[in-house]
């Protein structure tokens, strides 16, 4: 299957500060790539779209200028945290969609997760 | 606004025994994933389930769609240890992969 990279896996950072988070499709191109965030022992929330060259789609509810989301390649997607409070504290994740023929039925591919623990 | 509801929530069953786990949703479904999650990983792929009727199988666990009664179901057979996770449904309802997450049921294998 394909393989989606996502770094770091674990941040420890101080409150008020930024944190930056990878997704990387290693093997695919991926115009869409979607992020996620899961409160210990919960669901997974998606929090918004991220489409490659333009700006990401966000869910009702998700404070855009606080989740920063940038698609600048096919490959490539970021989520930064800004100013970042114990509350943002969470396990983020994301996924690709893969558009090929390549695996007709499976198109999402996820990421390892990243935990933030903000003090 | 689609719902997707898992029961149970917790589950503590025996070594060997058989169990399902349910999964309804509110609203008609493009397709229908299941995916287990250890704790701290992410999500591991299990099931894409895309049609009325739809089963499939892979070792002890079978994974079914009534889309009709807007049902899945993952079935265990013989339980292992190396089962238990919490295993999570997902809904793509309008076929353009955003997923709208069950509740969860974590499972707990006893020896």
């Amino acid at each position: 299957g394909a393989v989606v990279s996502q770094h770091p896996s674990r941040v420890i950072c101080k409150s008020g500060t930024s944190v930056k988070i990878e997704c990387r499709s290693l093997d695919f191109q991926a115009t869409t790539m979607f992020w996620y965030r899961q409160f210990p022992k919960q669901s997974l929330m998606l929090m918004a779209t991220s489409n490659e060259g333009s700006k990401a789609t966000y869910e009702q509810g998700v404070e855009k200028d606080k989740f920063l989301i940038n698609h600048a390649s096919l490959t490539l997607s970021t989520l930064t945290v800004t100013s970042a409070h114990p509350e943002d504290s969470s396990f983020y994740i994301c996924s690709a969609r893969l558009e090929s023929d390549r695996a007709p039925n499976e198109k999402l591919f996820f990421g390892s997760g990243t935990q933030l623990s903000v003090l | 606004e689609l719902k997707v509801e898992q029961n149970p929530l917790f589950l503590s069953m025996q070594e060997g025994k058989n169990y399902t786990i349910y999964c309804n949703y509110s609203t008609t479904s493009d397709r229908l994933y299941w995916y287990r999650q250890d704790p701290g990983k992410s999500l591991e792929s299990l099931f894409v389930l895309l049609s009325n009727g739809a089963v499939k199988q892979e070792g002890r666990l079978m994974a079914s769609l009534d889309t009709k009664a807007r049902l899945s179901t993952l079935h265990i057979t013989a339980a292992v240890h190396d089962l238990s996770a919490t295993y999570f449904c997902a809904v793509d309802n309008f076929g353009n992969e955003k997923l709208t997450f069950g509740t969860g049921t974590r499972l707990t294998i006893i020896p």
